[in-house]
């Protein structure tokens, strides 16, 4: 099956810091990749839409420029919090949609993310 | 907007029993996809099983298998000959047909014990 590769797999960071996580797919081009965040013991909440070429949509109570979401490419799209804070400490994860066709959907392996 | 919900927080089985995990879901969309992820202590999430509304045949994959009942917005998964392999999280998903994005229930803890 296609692989979507995220990178790094866990970070620990100072507050005021930013970090950048890395989504790539591997075998296909991806017009549009997702971004979730996930508390412990909780379900995934969507934070942002990436299309290749264009501005991110985010979700409502995202805030967008603390989630700065770039998709300069047809496989690669980078999350960076900016001005990490521990509240922004979570797993992240993205997923890439295989060519448009949006159930077709890949799953990266996580980013966990400790603000100290 | 679409609403999925998964009422059982915690389940547990033993190995090679079966064991069935509820999902219903509310929408006004026609066409649309329905999916079970599994995410293990790894947290990668692994896709399980996929359904399309307009198809009346229930999934199968292997041990896994759904039972979509479309009138009354019902998608459970039944997991057959369960496997400790098989503990983890699990989550149902929606997708509508018009939209790009999925809306995940709240999952299901699958523990798989001796």
């Amino acid at each position: 099956g296609a692989v979507v590769s995220q990178h790094p797999s866990r970070v620990i960071c100072k507050s005021g810091t930013s970090v950048k996580i890395e989504c790539r797919s591997l075998d296909f081009q991806a017009t549009t990749m997702f971004w979730y965040r996930q508390f412990p013991k909780q379900s995934l909440m969507l934070m942002a839409t990436s299309n290749e070429g264009s501005k991110a949509t985010y979700e409502q109570g995202v805030e967008k420029d603390k989630f700065l979401i770039n998709h300069a490419s047809l496989t690669l799209s980078t999350l960076t919090v900016t001005s990490a804070h521990p509240e922004d400490s979570s797993f992240y994860i993205c997923s890439a949609s295989m060519g448009g066709v949006n159930e077709k959907l890949f799953f990266g392996s996580g980013t966990q993310l400790s603000v100290l | 907007a679409q609403t999925v919900t998964q009422s059982q927080p915690e389940m547990s089985v033993q190995e090679a029993e079966t064991v069935t995990l509820s999902c219903t879901y509310d929408t006004s969309e026609s066409n649309y996809y329905l999916f079970w992820y599994k995410q293990p202590p790894s947290r990668q999430m692994i896709l399980v099983i996929r359904q399309e509304a307009y198809k009346q045949q229930n999934a199968t994959e292997n041990r896994f298998s759904v039972n979509f009942q479309k009138a009354a917005k019902s998608f459970s998964l039944k997991i057959s000959d369960s496997q400790l392999g098989d503990t983890a999280m699990y989550f149902c998903a929606f997708l509508a047909g018009t939209a790009s994005k999925l809306t995940f229930g709240t999952g299901t803890r699958l523990q798989v014990t001796l």
